[in-house]
């Protein structure tokens, strides 16, 4: 199985700051099409999760372009410019290169 | 606007069957491809399997694959999943979710399963 190990943030960022997430994967995640199956949630508290960016960097529809996806086949960071209270929740990345699909532990966001 | 609302959870029994249901509406549930995925008490997310749109084609988690069965009926725009022999690990959020290639792009508010004697 693919493992997914997600970093932690230095919590609370204070508001207005840019926050980075990263997630590394046991194996690249690049696909032989060119695309790279990394997936980002969020789940704010209370809330199922929700798409923020998909294939590493593309956003999802209706998703502040606050949020920036990056890597490159097994390094990955969520970047966060200028974090606002609705940010806080827990952060997941997630593979889809393979079965059995798998998530990151979670990141945990708060905010000062 | 796409909605899938879950039911069917509850307490149960180890060793127990427990059916888990999800209602889509506002797309075409025919056309697209679904999936179960857990979200444990400690917040842990595992994947389940999912389902091509037709019903004709199942991946699962290894370890999940002898006790759960994913099915739908597309005439309902239901998603099912069935749980056998339910254990204590069991005890999560199910949370139905739809995909396109390759993320899930959007998922039900989730039931709770509690596996208790």
């Amino acid at each position: 199985d693919i493992v997914m190990t997600q970093g932690a943030l230095p919590n609370p960022v204070p508001s207005g700051e840019s926050a980075s997430i990263t997630c590394q994967s046991s194996k690249s995640l690049l696909h032989s099409n060119g695309k790279t199956y990394l997936n980002w949630y969020l789940q704010r508290p209370g809330q199922s999760p929700q798409l923020l960016i998909y294939w590493m960097s593309t956003r999802a529809s209706g998703v502040s372009d606050r949020f920036s996806g990056s890597g490159s086949g097994t390094d990955f960071t969520l970047k966060i410019s200028s974090v606002e209270a609705e940010d806080v929740g827990v952060y997941y990345c997630q593979q889809f290169l393979e079965y059995p699909l798998t998530f990151g532990s979670g990141t945990k966001l708060e905010i000062k | 606007e796409v909605q899938l609302v879950e039911s069917g959870g509850g307490l149960v029994q180890p060793g127990a069957s427990l059916k888990l249901s999800c209602v889509a509406s506002g797309f075409t549930f025919s056309d697209y491809w679904m999936s179960w995925v857990r979200q444990t008490p400690g917040k842990t997310m595992e994947w389940i399997g999912d389902i091509k749109y037709d019903g004709s084609y199942t991946n699962y988690a290894p370890s999940l694959k002898n006790r759960f069965t994913i099915s739908r009926d597309n005439a309902k725009s239901t998603l099912y999943l069935q749980m056998s022999n339910v254990r204590s690990e069991d005890t999560a959020t199910y949370y139905c979710t739809k995909l396109v290639p390759y993320y899930f792009d959007y998922w039900g508010q989730g039931v709770m399963v509690t596996v208790s004697s």
